[in-house]
């Protein structure tokens, strides 16, 4: 399977900053996908990643606050924008390709104070 | 937003017992997946299973699923105490391929 590194693996921001995450990928991927994991919860969708393209966003996300792009196959960055303490969790992208099992990074630990 | 629902929310059991838990969905699927994710890490993809599949082993998994109830169960057979994590399964419609989520299960293994 594909490896993923996601950078920063965690960070504490102030309010009103913002941070764009990194997710790159070791082989072209047909797909990538940004979620969140707000504390003790399940993941949710942010947005599928396109490439050469602007992303298509989920229900209750959208472009202003989380800001993506994906310049090619192999990589994607997801800004999170203004920053308030309602951000605070973990945000991982994943990758596939087809009709194939979805792999996940290690995740970004984000804290806002 | 999230379709599955996981039965139990938690469970402990002794190393080398079994643990089984248990996904159902809302609409029709493509696949269900199930992942592996320890303390707040990133998530460790376990099993696919397709929609025209109804069993599948993977070393001490085991995989169910019956599209008639939209459901799917979890068996870890053989516990270790490395098995304490938390268990989501997640489904992606046909053509589609985003996950949508189930709300997990806390699994913790006793020594």
């Amino acid at each position: 399977s594909a490896v993923i590194s996601q950078k920063p693996s965690r960070d504490i921001c102030q309010r009103g900053t913002s941070l764009t995450i990194q997710c790159q990928v070791d082989s072209q991927v047909t797909m990538m996908f940004w979620y969140r994991q707000q504390p003790g919860q399940s993941l949710t969708l942010i947005a599928t990643a396109n490439q050469g393209s602007e992303a298509t966003y989920e229900s209750g996300f959208v472009i202003d606050k989380f800001p993506i792009s994906r310049p090619n196959l192999t990589f994607s960055t997801l800004t999170v924008s203004n920053m308030s303490p309602e951000d605070s969790s973990i945000y991982l992208c994943s990758v596939g390709t087809g009709d194939q099992p979805q792999h996940f990074g290690d995740g970004t630990r984000l804290s806002i104070l | 937003s999230q379709q599955g629902e996981e039965d139990p929310q938690a469970l402990s059991i002794q190393e080398g017992e079994n643990a089984t838990m248990n996904c159902s969905y809302k609409t029709s699927i493509n696949n269900l997946q199930w992942y592996r994710q320890n303390s707040g890490r990133g998530l460790v993809h376990l099993i696919l299973i397709r929609s025209n599949e109804r069993e599948k082993h993977s070393g001490r998994l085991r995989v169910t699923l019956d599209t008639s109830k939209k459901s799917s169960s979890l068996l870890i057979t053989a516990s270790r105490a490395a098995d304490t994590a938390s268990y989501f399964c997640a489904t992606d419609a046909a053509n589609d391929y985003k996950l949508s989520f189930g709300a997990g299960t806390t699994v913790t293994v006793r020594a």
